[in-house]
């Protein structure tokens, strides 16, 4: 079955010090992985996605399809980063579009 | 571009009454899938509609159901509401199954 963890549901460093959000999948095949952020009082909207292997807003996130993990790293976290983070994945075939979230983790970043 | 837009932002029913949450997706999108997000959850996927039909849907019961209408928009509508649909309900649309959704702000629909 597919399945999306999430081991933390909150999240708390220092401006500048490095920060990582883990997440961990099962799905029986090759999915595609997402990483969607939600601020405060605005929509949930797309991160990154591992197929592109893009940096967006100094993150990165790497699949591990031997771990099943798809962590979300950013080298120095700035307090403009505060928000819930969503790791997702969507399956191919009779499934592609179709996300499976994780219950997200709320990351604090202090000053 | 308003983006994906939904309505009614919030919503109070009563256990048993009928409710129906409407959608239009992002200007040149064809597929809209809905989520419910419960309090401290992910967003749970509920069906997804493409050319009218229904394509996907999740795990939810029959009183759950949608439509496409042929300008892409589409409803939700939840009958015999219960305590337990008290949640948030997004709306995604994207440009058919494989492209990035983006996701509406959400109808908050308590049942009490």
């Amino acid at each position: 079955a597919q399945r999306v963890t999430q081991p933390e549901k909150l999240l708390s460093v220092f401006k500048g010090a490095p920060v990582e959000l883990k997440c961990n999948y099962s799905y029986s095949g090759s999915p595609e992985l997402f990483w969607y952020v939600q601020y405060s009082r605005q929509r949930l909207q797309l991160l990154l996605r591992h197929i592109s292997r893009e940096s967006i807003k100094g993150f990165t996130a790497d699949l591990n399809k031997g771990e099943t993990s798809f962590h979300l790293k950013k080298p120095f976290a700035q307090e403009e980063d505060s928000a819930m983070y969503y790791c997702a994945l969507s399956g191919r075939g009779s499934t592609l579009g179709r996300l499976y979230f994780g219950r997200g983790t709320q990351l604090t970043v202090w000053p | 571009d308003a983006g994906v837009t939904q309505s009614p932002t919030h919503l109070i029913k009563t256990r048993g009454q009928q409710v129906t949450l409407r959608c239009s997706p992002k200007s040149g999108h064809d597929t809209v899938s809905w989520y419910q997000q419960a309090l401290g959850q992910g967003p749970q996927f509920i069906f997804q509609y493409y050319e009218e039909e229904e394509r996907q849907r999740g795990n939810f019961p029959d009183r759950f159901s949608g439509h496409q209408f042929p300008n892409y928009s589409s409803e939700l509508n939840v009958n015999a509401l219960l305590l337990g649909d008290s949640a948030l309900y997004l709306c995604a649309s994207s440009l058919e199954s494989r492209f990035e959704a983006f996701f509406g702000q959400g109808t908050r629909l308590t049942v009490v």
